[in-house]
């Protein structure tokens, strides 16, 4: 059974492009959450998908989106990168909703 | 306020020493979650409890809903415990009914040889 995978591991950008991260769920999920942890923080909510459809939304604002594939693996994108933009990205899988989440490595995004 | 506190923030003990990590929480939950944060990020899932305890190895989890908290005791504790140990709970009744997770800020544990 395949772990959940992330790509890249790390990345550096600058203000004002554009970022695409990918996360692989674990064999088996439906459902993938994206979080995004600043420095010495927990992570925050993003957004969740869940047979690819947005299934809940945190506090982020529209330059944060997403898709999920038909094999249930799920992009992050963040047009206008800004400087607080940087942090770790995490993705986890879980089979359906309210049940264990499995979480990727994580991609460390520096936007300078 | 956060909806999820943890304390220690930071705790250096030597090996061997029983280890006990608190969450308090304030919202109604569905299920509770220990998670240990290595350097470099990834994290992996020690723990999901709606009740009573939970034991996997030097590792125990408890909760007390009606207390909205949860510890963590790590026995016998090892240089290799050395990591980020996060609390995050699944709030109940979420606006969009999905399946938020909101996270401690986690509680860095630095076990001596």
């Amino acid at each position: 059974e395949t772990g959940v995978t992330q790509s890249p591991t790390h990345l550096i950008k600058t203000r004002g492009q554009q970022v695409t991260l990918r996360c692989s769920s674990q064999s088996g999920h439906n459902t993938v959450s994206w979080y995004q942890q600043a420095l010495g923080q927990g992570p925050q909510f993003i957004f969740q998908y869940y047979r690819e459809e947005e299934n809940g939304r945190g506090n982020f604002p529209p330059r944060f989106s997403g898709l999920q594939f038909p094999n249930y693996s799920s992009e992050l994108n963040v047009n206008a990168l800004e400087l607080d933009d940087s942090a770790l990205y995490l993705c986890a899988s879980s089979k359906g909703q309210g049940n264990e989440q499995f979480f990727g490595p994580g991609t460390r995004l520096t936007v300078l | 306020k956060n909806e999820v506190e943890q304390s220690p923030q930071n705790l250096t003990a030597q090996e061997g020493e029983f280890i006990t990590i608190n969450c308090s929480y304030s919202v109604g939950i569905s299920a509770l979650h220990w998670l240990q944060q290595h350097p470099g990020g990834g994290i992996v899932s020690l723990f999901m409890l709606s009740s009573g305890k939970k034991k996997h190895g030097r590792l125990i989890a408890t909760i007390n809903i009606q207390e909205k908290h949860s510890s963590l005791h790590i026995t016998a504790s090892h240089p290799r415990d050395s990591a980020v140990y996060i609390c995050a709970v699944r709030p109940l009744n979420t606006p969009n009914r999905d399946d938020k997770i909101i996270f401690g800020k986690g509680t860095r544990l630095h076990i001596l040889p």
